[in-house]
Order: C-alpha cells, then structure tokens, then sequence
C-alpha cells in the first residue's frame, strides 16, 4: 500500500515548454486534490475532483489542466510553462468529497522553470 | 473571508519541555479543522483533526491540539518535545463554500526546532 505517489519528484523546464505531473492513488479514495506550495505561502488549492469524472477549479487555476483519468489517477498539466509556476507540487487525496475526510498527500514535485 | 492564521514563522523550545504552536481561523458556519506535518523534502503528513465534540483531541506522535469557539483557535501542543519533532507544521480549517466539498483552507506554516 504505497499510499499517493506523485512523479516526477523533480523536473527543470524551459519558459514555454510544457509538461504533466502524474499522481495515482492506491486507497480507493473518490476524492483528488493538487497543490503548490510556495515559501510563506503556506499551500494553495489548484484543482480538485470530488469524484470519477469531476473536476473543479481550486483558487490558483490559472495555467493549469487537469484530468481525472480513473478513479486512482490524477494529471495536472502546464501548456506553457512560466517562472511564476516555481513550486512544489503536491496531490493529495481523501475518501470522498465530505467536509471531515482527512486528505493524504503524496510526497511532491519541486518544479522549477527558468 | 475565511482564513487560517499561524501568527508564528518558527518556534523554538529546548527538548523536554512543553510545546505550542499557535492557530486561528476565521470560517462561516462550524468549523472542521487540522494539523499537519512535513518533514524536509517530504509530503504531509496528518497528525489530528477536529470535527465535534471533545475540544481536546488527540493524534499522532503524541500531538494533541485545543480548540477554543471563542477565542477562534486550535493550538497544537505536546507536553515533552523530542528534537525529532522538529518540522514544518500547518493548520488547516475546511473551507465553508455550500455543498459537500472538502476544500482546505492552509495556514503559511509554522517551524518548529527543538533544541537537544
């Protein structure tokens, strides 16, 4: 039981260029969230999906794609790259979309685009 | 707005003695609130929630956290730090938006170093 495994866990991109970070969930979680962190910050809601087939804008959307494969994966994509997009990336997931489920996260990817 | 607030960047305390890491929230509605941990180059991870009932609530590794209605905050607290509890800790409230979403609203975060 590997828990939520993110890849990669690091990743240096060019301004412009584009990549998508892979999570996968092994708990039979419904629910799947993607987070940056970024230094005082603390961190910040990108996309979520509540279940299967569902996917929602968190606060910090723009810039990023996002697709709920299956119900154990979770893809978010950078069409285009910028510096503003330094971070770490972290996914999490929890049972369903249920106000008192404890989200479990993944152990990040550092980003970093010059 | 609802909002979370970890007043302090770091805290340090000397292993042995008792430890608080500070926590308020602002949210519509009753809260549902959590800790968690990172350790460096690591995910996060949880320690403790409060959802109802008791206002002491106890978690992992001996953490345990008070949440007080009135003063609006949900200190996390250990009797005895251990220099291994040394990390990044964040406070964490549920974000009231209607519905059943289960969005979290995170605190900047606050570093704990326990000096041996």
């Amino acid at each position: 039981n590997a828990g939520v495994t993110q890849t990669p866990k690091f990743q240096v991109l060019k301004t412009g260029q584009s990549m998508t970070l892979q999570c996968a969930q092994d708990m039979n979680h419904n629910s799947m969230y993607w987070y940056r962190q970024d230094p005082g910050m603390g961190l910040r809601l990108i996309y979520y999906s509540a279940s299967e087939g569902t996917t929602d804008k968190g606060e910090v959307p723009n810039g990023y794609n996002v697709s709920r494969l299956n119900k154990r994966e979770f893809s978010l994509r950078l069409e285009s790259a910028a510096p503003s997009q330094t971070s770490v990336y972290f996914c999490a997931s929890s049972g369903g979309a249920h106000s008192t489920d404890t989200q479990y996260f993944g152990p990040g990817t550092r980003l970093t685009v010059l | 707005a609802q909002s979370v607030a970890q007043p302090e960047d770091q805290v340090n305390v000397a292993e042995g003695n008792p430890l608080t890491v500070k926590c308020t929230y602002s949210v519509s509605g009753n809260p549902y609130l959590f800790w968690y941990v990172q350790y460096p180059n690591r995910g996060l991870q949880f320690l403790l929630k409060y959802i109802t009932g008791d206002n002491l609530v106890k978690g992992s590794y001996g953490f345990e956290a008070e949440f007080n209605k009135s003063q609006t905050s949900f200190h996390l607290k250990k009797p005895s730090a251990l220099v291994s509890d040394s990390a990044l800790y964040f406070c964490a409230v549920r974000a009231n938006y209607g519905g059943a979403t289960n969005k979290l609203i995170f605190g900047t975060g606050t570093l704990l170093a326990v000096q041996p």
